[in-house]
């Protein structure tokens, strides 16, 4: 098992072009997430998912759009980036548990993203 | 809202000398406490789930405790392999327990 793949792994972008992020995994899970991660900061959600064909907004998702349209795939995409969004960006996955609850996350490699 | 806080944010230990990492939380209603490793350059690497205090879980050089306000991280005679950011991380029930909270994170090295 790969576990949470992402690809790419570096990009740099100029201010205001556009990029998809993909994540991929292939535990199963029903749950995905796209983190941010910054000098001085904890990880931070910026959207996830429940299911296919669902999303939900996290902690930070202004400038971010995403789309789960394969149980296995979550894409963030960024439609005209900004300097403010240079950061490492993490996908995890985890399983659902009885009801709709769920558990541990399983984090993948990281998206290094630079915005000149 | 939840917060989680860990200390110190740099620890730095000789091979062999144990000490221990702090996690303190609050968060109405712990559901879940996680700690995970992270190597430069990587993902985070789950290590532990403690559901309630009171409860310890063990790897290797590693085990984890949880009270009801904080967690620690003990690390028995620590080797240079594991040198790593620490991360800790809430998760709260109901609706919230989709999301982690995330902590800062402490920064180990350990030198030979």
């Amino acid at each position: 098992n790969a576990g949470v793949t992402q690809t790419p792994k570096f990009r740099v972008l100029k201010t205001g072009q556009s990029m998809t992020l993909l994540c991929a995994q292939d535990m199963n899970h029903e749950y995905m997430y796209w983190y941010r991660q910054d000098p001085g900061m904890g990880l931070r959600l910026i959207h996830y998912s429940v299911g296919e064909g669902t999303t939900a907004k996290g902690e930070v998702p202004d400038g971010y759009n995403v789309s789960r349209l394969k149980k296995q795939n979550f894409l963030l995409g960024l439609e005209s980036a900004a300097p403010s969004q240079t950061s490492v960006y993490f996908c995890a996955s985890s399983a659902r548990l009885a009801g709709r609850s769920t558990d541990t996350q399983y984090f993948g490699p990281g998206t290094r993203l630079t915005v000149l | 809202e939840d917060q989680v806080t860990q200390s110190p944010e740099a620890l730095r230990l000789q091979e062999g000398e144990s000490s221990s990492l702090n996690c303190s939380y609050t968060v109405s209603g712990l559901r879940g406490l996680f700690w995970y490793r992270q190597d430069p350059g990587k993902g985070p690497e789950f290590l532990f789930t403690l559901y309630s205090a009171g409860e310890e879980k063990e790897k290797e050089r590693l085990k984890a405790t949880l009270t009801k306000k904080e967690s620690f991280l003990h690390i028995t005679a620590p080797k240079p392999e594991d040198s790593a950011t620490y991360l800790c991380a809430v998760q709260a029930p109901g609706a919230g327990s989709y999301q982690l909270t995330f902590g800062k994170g402490t920064k180990l090295s350990v030198i030979p």
